[in-house]
């Protein structure tokens, strides 16, 4: 069965550095997307993301963090400079109508 | 802001009860999806519900979208140790909302043999 990969499964780092969450969508799909969430928390929504640019931003999602897709199959998420308060479960999420979303397994993100 | 409160936010049964998960907002959502998400994991589809009033059936779960599709239900019935996780519920709004889900905060579920 199809699913939505996600890569690191744990991201270590230090304040103020730059990481680069990966995912690879399911194959046929269009529509693609960011959530997280902090621990013991709701998970919560970041972007949206469809034909090659963002659709949707919530206020969490700052300047700081950024999206790409740099090829046909990888969906990347950068945070520019890590903050303490930016550890949290990281999910990518895609759907092939816009409206059923599939998730990954996650990338824990932990901020030293 | 649309919020979604779910309850109860804990449950613990004995195999074999029933229970019930409420998912209740003042917002109208287009759809509603409820999900399970285990420890460390991402969150797993259960089922989407569209059409307000309608009932879904998964084996001994079945999911209800309200009339107004402003609320929505998880039944379990005869718990199994083996449905023990955490439910989410997720609202989707609509047209360019269509891909910001607006989740619950989930109840966790224990189910004792």
């Amino acid at each position: 069965e199809p699913e939505v990969t996600q890569t690191p499964s744990h991201q270590v780092t230090q304040m103020g550095q730059e990481v680069i969450l990966r995912c690879v969508p399911i194959s046929n799909h269009l529509y693609f997307y960011w959530y997280r969430q902090i621990l013991g928390q709701k998970v919560e929504f970041l972007v949206s993301f469809y034909n090659n640019e963002i659709s949707e931003k919530s206020e969490i999602f700052d300047d700081q963090f950024s999206v790409e897709r740099p090829d046909g199959s990888n969906f990347t998420l950068k945070i520019r400079s890590t903050k303490l308060e930016d550890s949290a479960m990281y999910f990518c999420a895609s759907s092939g109508a816009g409206v059923i979303q599939y998730f990954g397994a996650g990338t824990r993100l932990s901020v030293l | 802001t649309q919020l979604l409160e779910q309850s109860p936010q804990f449950l613990s049964i004995q195999e074999g009860e029933n229970l019930t998960v409420y998912c209740n907002s003042s917002s109208v959502f287009s759809s509603l999806q409820w999900y399970r998400q285990e420890p460390g994991e991402g969150p797993v589809l259960l089922v989407t519900v569209v059409t307000g009033g309608e009932v879904k059936k998964l084996k001994r779960l079945t999911f209800q979208f309200g009339d107004a599709r402003k609320d929505s239900s998880l039944h379990i019935t005869a718990a199994q140790p083996g449905d023990t996780g955490l439910y989410l519920c997720a609202g989707a709004g609509y047209g360019g909302s269509q891909g910001n889900l607006i989740f619950g905060k989930g109840t966790k579920l224990s189910v004792k043999p």
